[in-house]
């Protein structure tokens, strides 16, 4: 049972590159999230969705994007990478079913640094 | 709209003696609030959650957490350090009906020997 997987976990960008963190779950869980995770800052949701073919914004989308065409995948997505964007970014998982919340799965992450 | 606030970035504490972490929340519904551990380079782990049921909640490694709706707390606690308590600890809250997850800031939690 692999729950969570997030892959890479580390990658180097330079300015201007782009990539996609991807983020696979295998728990059928409807509801996934990107969160940022910056040194005091705790975790920031980036984006987030409530099932397959629906995303929406949380705190901090900007410069990412997002699909969610399977209830498996929740890629993301930096088109032009920026300095600001260096991080370590956290896919999460969620289930809720018939109004109970089973409560959320982490993956462990992807270190992303832009020079 | 959710908030948590986690009163001290950093605390340290000798092993073997009692481990307080503050936190503290806004809440607009009745809070789920959560707790996660997470060691040096690695992803969050659950260490207890309330959702409503009994409000001392006990967790992994002999964690726990007591719900004060009084005083919108949910502090951490355990009553005796061990060095491989060492990790940044988050708080976090969601509602029911909610479909995201507010987290604090942290704190880093030192074990003197």
């Amino acid at each position: 049972n692999a729950g969570v997987t997030q892959t890479p976990k580390f990658r180097i960008l330079k300015i201007g590159q782009s990539m996609t963190l991807q983020c696979t779950q295998d728990m059928n869980h409807n509801y996934m999230y990107w969160y940022r995770q910056d040194p005091g800052m705790g975790l920031k949701l980036i984006y987030y969705s409530v099932g397959a073919g629906i995303t929406d914004k949380g705190e901090v989308p900007n410069g990412y994007n997002v699909s969610r065409s399977t209830t498996e995948d929740f890629p993301l997505r930096l088109e032009l990478a920026a300095p600001s964007q260096t991080s370590v970014y956290f896919c999460a998982s969620r289930q809720i079913i018939r109004g109970i919340d089973y409560g959320y799965t982490f993956g462990s992450g992807t270190r992303l640094t832009v020079v | 709209a959710q908030s948590v606030t986690q009163l001290g970035s950093h605390v340290s504490v000798s092993e073997g003696a009692l481990v307080l972490l503050r936190c503290n929340y806004s809440s607009s519904v009745p809070p789920y609030l959560f707790w996660y551990v997470q060691y040096p380079n690695q992803g969050l782990q659950l260490l207890l959650k309330y959702t409503s049921a009994a409000t001392l909640v006990k967790g992994i490694n002999g964690f726990e957490a007591e719900f004060k709706k009084s005083e919108t707390s949910f502090h951490l606690t355990k009553p005796s350090a061990h060095m491989s308590d060492a990790a940044e600890y988050f708080c976090a809250v969601t509602g029911f009906g909610n479909e995201k997850l507010t987290f604090g800031t942290g704190t880093r939690l030192t074990i003197i020997p």
